[in-house]
């Protein structure tokens, strides 16, 4: 089945720590994204990558980081400098830039 | 001013009745215009995908647009218990440094058997 996979599902961390969140997909897509969703405010971009090896800061990137290496695999790396980092986390992927995009199941973390 | 608006209810209906949900968005550069569906604790789901003005149907949805007053609309009918979500409305707009997807902060759903 193609598809986008996030793990985990539910993560915990403690405030200092670093976590990199996963983010695969077999859909062969050549972008990729990394939303936030807070309560009652909507998806906001992190970070998206058109192509291997090129990334781009999104809305909110400060206390984030990203790696493209590979064309199925855009992981996300909540830092230690991020100030709120409990969220839900949702990658997604399309065909290109101006295409639908498709989003994974979510990563929820919380750090405390 | 967020540059894409949607009332956040809850809208709560009985089931069989039609959803209406609207989107109202602040920039004429956005091109193209998506619904999302969203359960709880999930992913969203693509459900619509517009680049024009006009109606777009596929099965029980059917998404308007109205570009000349920044106004998009999904409406549901013959609402389902199965179709208690959050949806959300999202804007594409294409630029040479990158495309951007924005969305609006969602409508949750509730429709009741």
């Amino acid at each position: 089945d193609g598809g986008i996979t996030q793990s985990p599902k539910y993560l915990f961390r403690k405030e200092g720590q670093n976590v990199t969140l996963s983010c695969e997909q077999n859909l062969n897509h050549d972008a990729m994204y990394w939303y936030r969703q807070d309560p009652g405010q909507g998806l906001r971009l992190i970070y998206y990558s058109q192509i291997v090896n090129d990334f781009q800061k999104g809305d909110i990137a400060e206390g984030y980081s990203v790696s493209r290496e590979k064309k199925e695999s855009f992981p996300l790396t909540v830092t230690s400098a991020q100030k709120n980092p409990t969220a839900f986390y949702l990658c997604a992927s399309s065909t290109d830039q101006r295409a639908e995009q498709y989003f994974g199941p979510g990563t929820r973390l919380t750090v405390t | 001013q967020k540059e894409v608006e949607q009332d956040p209810g809850p809208l709560s209906v009985p089931e069989g009745a039609i959803v209406s949900l609207n989107c109202t968005y602040s920039n004429s550069a956005f091109q193209y215009f998506m619904w999302y569906r969203q359960y709880s604790r999930k992913g969203p789901e693509l459900l619509m995908y517009t680049y024009s003005s006009g109606n777009k149907e596929d099965g029980r949805f059917t998404a308007q647009v109205d570009k000349s007053s920044k106004y998009i609309s999904l409406f549901i009918r013959d609402s389902q218990p199965s179709d208690s979500a959050t949806y959300l409305c999202a804007t594409l707009k294409i630029k040479a440094a990158g495309n951007k997807l924005t969305f609006g902060g969602g409508t949750r759903v509730l429709v009741k058997p």
